[in-house]
């Protein structure tokens, strides 16, 4: 049962460097999010996917970029890495529709130096 | 304003109290209301879901919504030290944001003995 995996759990940056933080679902979810999570400032959406195809912007988008590469693949780009992108990283999926549960990854530590 | 604002914590109370967690959010249109619990170094995990005004009981906890208000609030009878955690609200949009869901900040519960 592995739900949803995401990788790397944790990873050190240089500023300016590029990365990709990778999510995988394995129950057939339609909608898929990523989120990060600052001291304080609870979870806040980067970008989400609500079905296969399309994505749109969350609440911070701003030195992201997604791809949804197929029905269970969602995965986080930065190009040039910044301090202020150092938080926990996670990574969700739901089925769409009214209300159905999310189910998050366990998240990703990364950390821009 | 933020789309989803809970009560300023952190919230202490002793075991075997009441804990009373608020949550008020802006979009008029969402549908779907969440409450979910994170221990310190985890993901967030769900507790409890309501859609509909009213209350909705499951164990020790009871979700209550008031979409005029444009209120939900969790309540947590006989609190026990284990139930120390992050609570998160999370609201699920309609409409033109179909599928989005967004946090609010957080409300840090501490069950003392």
């Amino acid at each position: 049962n592995a739900g949803v995996t995401q990788t790397p759990k944790f990873q050190v940056l240089k500023t300016g460097q590029s990365m990709t933080l990778q999510c995988a679902q394995d129950m057939n979810h339609n909608s898929m999010y990523w989120y990060r999570q600052d001291p304080g400032m609870g979870l806040r959406l980067i970008y989400y996917s609500a079905s296969e195809g399309t994505t749109d912007k969350g609440e911070v988008p701003n030195g992201y970029n997604v791809s949804r590469l197929n029905k269970r693949e969602f995965s986080l780009r930065l190009e040039s890495a910044a301090p202020s992108q150092t938080s926990v990283y996670f990574c969700a999926s739901s089925e769409s529709g009214f209300g159905n549960t999310i189910y998050f990854g366990e998240g990703s530590w990364l950390t821009v130096v | 304003q933020k789309e989803v604002e809970q009560n300023s914590g952190p919230l202490s109370v002793p075991e075997g109290a009441i804990a009373s967690l608020n949550c008020t959010y802006s979009d008029r249109g969402s549908q779907s209301f969440f409450w979910y619990r994170q221990y310190s170094g985890k993901s967030p995990e769900l507790i409890m879901s309501i859609y509909s005004n009213g209350d909705k009981e499951d164990g020790r906890f009871t979700a209550q919504l008031n979409k005029a208000s444009q209120y939900v609030s969790l309540l947590i009878r006989d609190s026990q030290p284990s139930d120390s955690a992050t609570y998160l609200c999370a609201v699920k949009a309609g409409g033109t944001s179909y599928g989005k869901l967004t946090f609010g900040q957080g409300t840090i519960l501490t069950v003392h003995p």
